[in-house]
């Protein structure tokens, strides 16, 4: 089955500095990559998605970037400010057997005001 | 609020009783998935619906087991239950069960406290 990692699992920046969440999976046939967000006690939230046939794709403050050729992807937060702490996750749906969503362990992210 | 509900919100029962959560997905929405998170865990997959019919199933438990209703609502039943079951338990929605072409929708969760 698919093989998801993400790193790191805990990160803090600066208010205002930029965070970047990166995220490798196994299957080489995976052709979408959403991020969730999670605030404490609440349920997870969809803030980004792509495709395996784009490479970036950004939302105001969020990007996220596809490397298909060595299977990871990231998430990049700009500017960051307090209300972006959350544990995020990554997740990958291979479009293979039963095309289950596989999540990430998650990363804190803490913003430092 | 994401239109997935669950019911209830918590729920505190002992070890060896049996409890059953329920989930109604957003309105158009055929498809439901069940995960279970466990303190400061990840998301780990239990079970897919479509439709009525099991799609996928992940790292569920003998112990528990799950269907989708004709009106699409769907009920996760946990029985002979152990401490280690405590968990928030999500359920999630989408309209066509492919989750690369509609997003999942989740709900608020059960947060479940095995005694």
């Amino acid at each position: 089955g698919e093989n998801v990692e993400q790193h790191p699992s805990t990160l803090s920046v600066q208010e205002g500095d930029s965070a970047v969440i990166k995220c490798t999976y196994s299957d080489s046939a995976s052709n979408y990559f959403p991020w969730y967000k999670q605030e404490l006690g609440k349920r997870p939230q969809l803030i980004i998605d792509i495709r395996s046939n784009v490479g970036e794709k950004k939302d105001q403050r969020i990007a996220v970037t596809l490397n298909k050729t060595a299977k990871h992807f990231s998430l990049h937060i700009t500017e960051t400010q307090p209300e972006d702490s959350a544990v995020y996750f990554c997740a990958v749906i291979s479009n293979f057997g039963n095309e289950k969503l596989t999540f990430g362990t998650g990363t804190r992210l803490t913003i430092i005001p | 609020d994401s239109g997935v509900t669950q019911t209830p919100k918590h729920l505190i029962t002992a070890t060896g009783q049996r409890v059953t959560l329920r989930c109604s997905p957003r309105s158009g929405d055929l498809s439901v998935y069940w995960y279970q998170q466990s303190l400061d865990q990840g998301l780990q997959f239990l079970i897919q619906y479509y439709n009525g019919e099991e799609r996928a199933k992940g790292n569920i438990l003998e112990r528990f087991s799950a269907q989708q209703f004709p009106d699409l609502h769907s009920e996760l039943n946990l029985s002979s239950l152990e401490l280690g079951d405590s968990a928030l338990y999500f359920c999630a929605s989408s309209v066509d069960g492919r989750a690369n072409n509609s997003p999942l929708h989740f709900g608020n969760g059960t947060r479940l406290t095995v005694t």
